[in-house]
Formats: structure tokens, C-alpha cells, sequence
């Protein structure tokens, strides 16, 4: 398997504040890495994909400049929710694609947010 | 366009017993992977089983087989001999393998509870 650190696991802000979201691959190195948003009970839905050295690409309906991703070495993407606010609040999860013919993403623990 | 559908909101199973979640996919692309993760209530995703579209034989992991109909477009999962720990949400996903940006689409999810 494969490891991937995600930090922290949970965060409680106040509303209009940034918050920054790690994500790391621990024993292998990820070009590409994958940021998810889950409510509860549901699915998980594609943020964006972080491209190491390159710009993010983000699905459509996702805010750019609200969710800033930055992916600045072969085992760290961030991911930073600027001005916070409520209807921020969820549990955001970050993917490492591990090289290989089956190209597996492995998965961090997840960050529960609560925006207050 | 690609999509995922898990028709069992919910499941039930008797420990030690063998259950079955339903998958089936949509996709023109005529190469692509299938994945199962399993989420328990802490969060994490965690990788179970990949099938890929041109793979002769389903594949196997430990307790996890996957019943893989191409003709049906179906990819169930199996797990045997069910522990009270597989009580989980499971999602079944798809990646194309060509053109290939690596994002995965998931399905609605399963929601699996092993009784004693």
C-alpha cells in the first residue's frame, strides 16, 4: 500500500478566517494529488486536481480563489479556504495517485471543518 | 460521459456470512479501472480492490473479490465471511485510462452493517 498524511483531522474556525489544509504522500511521490469535499452521507465530490509545479484545475463550480491549492514538491499539495464561512463546513479529503498501471489513489484521513 | 451507480443505500449482513454490493457503470471510453474504497465512520477512504477493463480474470484481495461483468457493465463487490470491522460505507469508482487526467467518479455509496 501507500501512505498519505492529512493534517489536521479536524479544525474549528470562526467565520472570515483562512485555513490550511496539508496533505502529504509519506513513501512515495505523487505528481498529482486530488482534493475532495464530503457532507454527510454523500458522496465524494472532485474539488480539484493539484498538479505538482503547475497550476490546479479546478471542476466547474469550484471557487478558485476561495479554495487556494498549492502543490509545491512531489509529496505536499495544500489546500487553504480563505474567508471562511459557514457553508464552508464539511469533511474535505485529499487523494495521492501512486504511479503504476493502476495509477491508485490512495487517501488521507480526512478534515472535518466547522466554520462557526 | 462516465457515471457510477450503487443502487443499495443500504445493507445487511450476518457475521460470517458472504455479501454482495452492486456496482454498474457507464462509459464509452474503451479502457478504463474500477475501484472499491471502504469508509468507515472515522472517515478514511481506504482502498480495497482494483479491476481493470481489459484484466481476463476478476480480481481477488484476501476476504474482497470483484464479480466483474463487462458485458453488464457491473463490477459487485463480494466480501466473504463478513467481520463485525467491515461495517462501512463502500463506494464503488471508475477511471477512464485513456486521455487520462486521473480524476476517479464515484458512485452513491453503500452503506454496509454487520450483525453480531
Amino acid at each position: 500500500g501507500a501512505v498519505v498524511s492529512q493534517h489536521p483531522s479536524r479544525v474549528i474556525c470562526k467565520s472570515g478566517t483562512s485555513v490550511k489544509i496539508e496533505c502529504r504522500s509519506l513513501d512515495f511521490q505523487a505528481t498529482t494529488m486530488f482534493w475532495y469535499r464530503q457532507f454527510p452521507k454523500q458522496s465524494l465530490m472532485l474539488m480539484a486536481t493539484s498538479n505538482e509545479g503547475s497550476k490546479a484545475t479546478y471542476e466547474q463550480g469550484v471557487e478558485k480563489d476561495k479554495f487556494l491549492i498549492n502543490h509545491a514538491s512531489l509529496t505536499l499539495s495544500t489546500l487553504t479556504v480563505t474567508s471562511a464561512h459557514p457553508e464552508d463546513s464539511s469533511f474535505y479529503i485529499c487523494s495521492a495517485s501512486k504511479r503504476g498501471a493502476k495509477n491508485i489513489q490512495y487517501f488521507g484521513a480526512g478534515t472535518r471543518l466547522s466554520v462557526l | 460521459a462516465q457515471k457510477i451507480t450503487q443502487t443499495q443505500p443500504g445493507m445487511f449482513v450476518q457475521e460470517k456470512e458472504a455479501v454482495t454490493l452492486d456496482c454498474t457503470y457507464d462509459t464509452s471510453d474503451p479502457s478504463y479501472g474500477l475501484f472499491w474504497y471502504k469508509q468507515p465512520s472515522s472517515g478514511e477512504m481506504i482502498f480495497l480492490i482494483y479491476q481493470g477493463s481489459y484484466d481476463q480474470q476478476n480480481a481477488t484481495e484476501g476476504r474482497y473479490s470483484l464479480n466483474f461483468q463487462k458485458a453488464r457493465k457491473s463490477a459487485n463487490l463480494v466480501i466473504s465471511a463478513s467481520q463485525l470491522g467491515d461495517s462501512a460505507m463502500y463506494f464503488c469508482a471508475m477511471r477512464a485510462l485513456s486521455g487520462n487526467t486521473g480524476k476517479l467518479i464515484f458512485g452513491q455509496g453503500t452503506t454496509l452493517q454487520v450483525k453480531p
